[in-house]
Order: C-alpha cells, then sequence, then structure tokens
C-alpha cells in the first residue's frame, strides 16, 4: 500500500476558486510537508508541520493554508486560486531524528488553473 | 533559494556505462541525500551520506562527499532503461540546525539512458 498518498492526483480548475488537496501519511512519522514543484522541476517547501504543530511557513501567499488534524494528515487549502498557482504539490513525511531526515514522498497533485 | 545545484542540468548516456552526477552545496552540513523522480511521480530517498563519511555504496550508487569543496557526486554504474529519471541532491536548511526537519533540494539533473 501506498505509504503517502494524496487525492487528487490531478485538478483542474478555474482561476478564483478555492481548492483542496488531502494527504495522509501510514508510515507513524510526525512531520509533514508540502512542497510545489514548478515547471522546471525546481521543488520548494511551503509548510511543514510536526505532530501537528506549524514548523516551516515559508514565504507563501496566505491564500495557501494548511491544516493538520492529526499527525497522519496534512490537507492544503488554496484560496482564490491563481494562473501562477499552477504546478505539482508534492505531500512528503518523515520522522525527526537527529542527523537524519530522509523523506517520503506523495505521489504529487497536478493542478492546472485555467 | 537553491542550496544545491547539479550538475550537468542534463545528461543523455548509453545503457551499460557509468553515470556521474555532480552536486555542489554553499554552507556547511551534517548530512547530504540523494534523491531520484522518475517522470510523474514522486521523489524517492536513495542514499544519505554523512559529514564525516567520503564515500559510501548501496548497490550500483556510489556517492561521494566533499565537505571541504562542499561537492558531492552519485554514480551510477552499469546503468539501465530503468535508470532514467531526474536526481537531486538535497541538504539541511538552516533550520533544520533547530527541527532537524528541512532540507533543501537542488534543481536536478536529469538522465536518459539510451537503449
Amino acid at each position: 500500500d501506498t505509504a503517502v498518498s494524496q487525492t487528487p492526483k490531478y485538478l483542474v480548475t478555474q482561476m478564483g476558486n478555492d481548492k483542496s488537496i488531502k494527504c495522509e501519511q501510514n508510515l507513524g512519522h510526525d512531520t509533514m510537508y508540502w512542497y510545489k514543484q514548478d515547471s522546471k522541476k525546481f521543488l520548494k517547501i511551503m509548510f511543514s508541520y510536526n505532530n501537528k504543530e506549524l514548523i516551516i511557513n515559508e514565504t507563501v501567499p496566505n491564500r495557501f493554508s494548511p491544516k493538520s488534524p492529526d499527525k497522519a494528515h496534512l490537507n492544503l487549502h488554496i484560496n482564490s486560486l491563481e494562473l501562477g498557482d499552477s504546478a505539482v504539490y508534492f505531500c512528503a513525511s518523515s520522522h525527526k531524528r537527529e542527523g537524519r531526515n530522509e523523506q517520503f514522498f506523495g505521489p504529487g497533485t497536478r493542478l492546472t488553473v485555467l | 533559494s537553491q542550496q544545491g545545484e547539479e550538475d550537468p542540468q542534463a545528461l543523455s548516456i548509453q545503457e551499460g556505462e557509468n553515470a556521474t552526477m555532480n552536486c555542489s552545496y554553499k554552507t556547511s552540513i551534517n548530512n547530504l541525500q540523494w534523491y531520484r523522480q522518475n517522470s510523474g511521480r514522486g521523489l524517492v530517498h536513495l542514499i544519505l551520506i554523512r559529514s564525516n563519511e567520503r564515500e559510501k555504496h548501496s548497490g550500483r550508487l556510489r556517492v561521494t562527499l566533499d565537505t571541504s569543496k562542499k561537492s558531492s557526486s552519485l554514480l551510477i554504474t552499469a546503468s539501465r532503461a530503468a535508470d532514467t529519471a531526474s536526481y537531486f541532491c538535497a541538504t539541511p536548511g538552516v533550520q533544520a540546525l533547530r527541527s532537524a526537519s528541512k532540507i533543501i533540494f537542488g534543481s536536478g539533473t536529469r538522465l536518459s539512458i539510451r537503449p
């Protein structure tokens, strides 16, 4: 079974809409992340939660709001979608250990804003 | 900003040949990781090398780390068509000093293996 799962896999929507992407991990990890990968394949971290607490919040428009109902889930809600939000969004998880931080990635959600 | 920069950006080799990718980074690190991304998929962790290690092997993969030059290399020996993917190096971000969780990915090398 997939260790880190995301839904939906594809999302096509109009500019101005509000949408959510869901992520779940069954690895028992305590830290989860959202990344954005643009068309040039640059992968940039957006948010990180550790045990439901926000620990990383990069310079991301406040239209993006992460929500972690429990440590196995980290959802991403995006308000007022813009053309520049089109990208692939990856969820990841890891177990917080000193000196080691291998991350396990979900399959990605390809968001297309028209 | 990008911490790691991979070189080359793209590499095309014949099946059976060895592929070498390089990564340079800017700040002091306690470990460096390599990930693979197949087209349309998420990243998969390949190997982690600590700052006190100079070389590490995993199957057909060999990773080196030179902390004095702030560089790492990933060597894939006897390449196969299935090795076609993008390869990224990743280093801890500054915040990792506190949380040990943030990593920053390089720009990636696109590797194509010709049959």
